[in-house]
């Protein structure tokens, strides 16, 4: 099974973007790459996803590496609402099509 | 529009106790998944069940059943409950692959 690697945490002052990386060098060809974020006491929530192209949408933006080894969470604006457990998953494309979460990156943004 | 509820919410439990975990979904997906999520550890899938009528171990499923009732619900149950059970169960669904999955607000149980 394919396995991600984040900084256990991060701080980010709050309006200022945020760069969250992962690395996931055993990534197969058929990966998909999540991003989800667990607020506190909630269950987790979807932020995005790719397979090779940079994807954007309402909340964030993807960014991944051309050798799809690595890719950045990126948030264009912290706000304090944003404090988070981010998680880069990569989801198998055959059997279960199970999302497989490592610890992720706690993220504390500071008024 | 409800997502995925899960019930209940907390429960504590004595060892050798059993219990049902109820999930349940409104947006008509296919697949749905059981989770649990302890300290350090992230989360790690039970069972699952890809669609009405088929469900399969995940990474953890020692010491729990499933049931996938219909569509819209996925039932996990502790026969025995063991303190090593204590943690907060997550259920999931989706509708097919490649698209995001959606969770309900967790259980958290307690054996004691």
């Amino acid at each position: 099974d394919a396995k991600t690697t984040q900084p256990n945490s991060m701080e980010s002052n709050e309006e200022e973007p945020v760069h969250l990386p992962c690395n996931h060098s055993t990534i197969s060809g058929t990966d998909y790459i999540h991003w989800y974020r667990q607020l506190p006491s909630q269950g987790p929530e979807y932020v995005i996803h790719g397979l090779t192209s940079n994807v954007n949408n309402r909340m964030a933006s993807l960014a991944i590496a051309e050798d799809r080894k690595s890719s950045t969470l990126i948030l264009h604006r912290a706000t304090l609402r944003d404090a988070a457990v981010y998680y880069c998953i990569l989801r198998e494309q055959t059997g279960a099509n199970n999302l497989f979460f490592g610890t992720g990156t706690r993220l504390t943004v500071i008024p | 529009n409800a997502g995925v509820t899960q019930t209940p919410k907390f429960q504590v439990l004595k060892t050798g106790q059993s219990m049902t975990l109820q999930c349940a979904q409104d947006m008509n997906h296919n697949s749905m998944y059981w989770y649990r999520q302890d300290p350090g550890m992230g989360l790690r899938l039970i069972y699952y069940s890809a669609s009405e009528g088929t469900t399969d171990k995940g990474e953890v499923p020692n010491g729990y059943n499933v049931s996938r009732l219909n569509k819209r619900e996925f039932s996990l149950r502790l026969e025995s409950a063991a303190p090593s059970q204590t943690s907060v169960y997550s259920c999931a669904s989706s509708l097919i692959r490649d698209t995001e999955a959606f969770f309900g607000q967790g259980t958290r149980l307690t054996v004691v």
